[in-house]
């Protein structure tokens, strides 16, 4: 099965610090995705990539960053945290579309609390 | 871009009764919808596909269709369990890779 393993179960930072939110997939997957998740907003896409050292913003890139070195790896910055970027970030893997039609899998998410 | 739509609302049914989810979607019709399913405090899983050429899937107790007049997906669940209770979000992929979910459904299944 795939495995979408992300780095922390729970965060706590402080207001303007940078932080790190780290993603790796194990299905060789071309596809890598961040979504936040807040209550009666959603999943809304951050960012995506779809090949190492491509990356698309998503539907709210503001405040945020990424980077994809690897193919399995993805991951999300913010670069000066502020308490609205409180919230459940999930990353998510697909191969390429026409493959599994999209077919999205998901690691467990980080909760981040910015104080 | 898309906007999607699913009741709000969480939904409250006995067990054994089928459960129906609805969502809807506002412009184009994608060339196929996905359900998955979130419990509390996990990331969501994948559960059905359905493509635009097919009016209804099914797996299992589960069942999706498709009507690209309406700008509508069904999601069924029959003989529903307590175990089936969790959050059901509809997406739809957007250009080549994006995918655009919806704010999900609360289901609730009474024993």
């Amino acid at each position: 099965d795939v495995k979408v393993t992300q780095s922390s179960r729970y965060l706590v930072k402080r207001t303007g610090e940078k932080v790190f939110l780290e993603c790796v997939q194990d299905m060789d997957h071309e596809n890598m995705f961040w979504y936040r998740q807040d209550p009666g907003l959603g999943l809304r896409l951050i960012y995506f990539s779809y090949d190492v050292k491509m990356k698309e913003k998503g539907d709210i890139p503001e405040g945020y960053s990424v980077s994809r070195e690897k193919k399995e790896r993805f991951s999300l910055i913010l670069e000066s945290a502020s308490t609205n970027q409180t919230s459940m970030y999930l990353c998510a893997s697909s191969s390429r579309q026409g493959a599994t039609n999209g077919k999205l899998f998901f690691g467990s998410g980080t909760q981040l609390s910015v104080l | 871009s898309q906007k999607i739509e699913q009741n709000s609302e969480a939904l409250n049914i006995q067990e054994g009764k089928t459960a129906t989810l609805t969502c809807n979607y506002t412009n184009y019709s994608p060339a196929y919808l996905q359900w998955y399913r979130q419990d509390p405090g996990r990331g969501p899983v994948f559960l059905l596909l359905i493509r635009e050429n097919e009016k209804e899937k099914r797996k299992e107790r589960l069942k999706v269709t498709f009507d690209t007049t309406l700008k509508q997906s069904l999601f069924h669940i029959t003989a529903s369990q307590p175990a089936d209770s969790a959050t059901y979000l509809c997406a739809l992929i957007e250009g080549y890779q994006k995918v655009t979910f919806g704010t999900g459904t609360k289901l609730q299944v009474i024993p």
